[in-house]
């Protein structure tokens, strides 16, 4: 009974590939936000949306598209990876805004992406 | 700028002996402090939050402290399984939350 969720946990890709991170919450929240962790474990947030609106959009290269097709659900695309992508991904939640209004973020387990 | 400053980085203790975790931050406004532990592998599971300097949550061993610059999550007694890396993170006006570097903590039998 998994609260929030993603898919796959591990991706291994070649440069200049294409590839999609998956995202579920069945929390009933209103916010999903994608992080990005480096090899230092610095956690730094990427995007979020509340009920399917782009809120946070943060200095990330233009290969890098979220998509949100309902408030449950937010997907990652990337395209044309190149070998600094290569991190773990996390999509979290909240039931309203963080930081605006202190509500606490529920993470997912993270995707592992390795780009070759 | 919002900041937050997480220290030691590592911390080794041995089982029983208690000790405290320090977050440091800057914000402009502060709307919550929250504090996440995270086990390797895994994406950081929720503790704590804070809202306002004063306030303390307590949780098992855990029990996370606010004043208006800092926050401490202090340990007490701890046991190999709170081996992991605690995050702390900051809420402010600008609607995102800011994480620290984490601190890595040991706890050896």
């Amino acid at each position: 009974d998994t609260a929030v969720s993603q898919t796959p946990k591990y991706l291994v890709t070649q440069m200049g590939n294409d590839k999609s991170i998956k995202c579920e919450q069945n929390l009933g929240h209103d916010t999903m936000y994608w992080y990005k962790q480096d090899s230092k474990k610095f956690l730094k947030i990427m995007f979020s949306y509340n009920n399917k609106e782009l809120i946070i959009n943060e200095t990330v290269p233009n290969r890098f598209s979220p998509k949100s097709p309902d408030k449950a659900h937010l997907n990652l695309h990337i395209n044309s990876l190149e070998l600094g992508d290569s991190a773990v991904y996390f999509c979290a939640s909240s039931q309203d805004l963080s930081g605006g209004s202190g509500e606490t973020q529920y993470f997912g387990p993270g995707t592992r992406l390795l780009v070759l | 700028e919002d900041q937050v400053t997480q220290s030691p980085e590592a911390l080794r203790l041995q089982e029983g002996e208690s000790s405290s975790l320090n977050c440091s931050y800057t914000v402009s406004g502060l709307r919550g402090l929250f504090w996440y532990r995270q086990d390797p592998g895994k994406g950081p599971e929720f503790l704590f939050t804070l809202y306002s300097a004063g306030e303390e949550k307590e949780k098992e061993r855990l029990k996370a402290t606010l004043t208006k610059k800092e926050s401490f999550l202090h340990i007490t007694a701890p046991k190999p399984e709170d081996s992991a890396t605690y995050l702390c993170a900051v809420g402010g006006g600008a609607s995102k939350i800011i994480f620290g570097s984490g601190t890595r903590l040991s706890i050896r039998p």
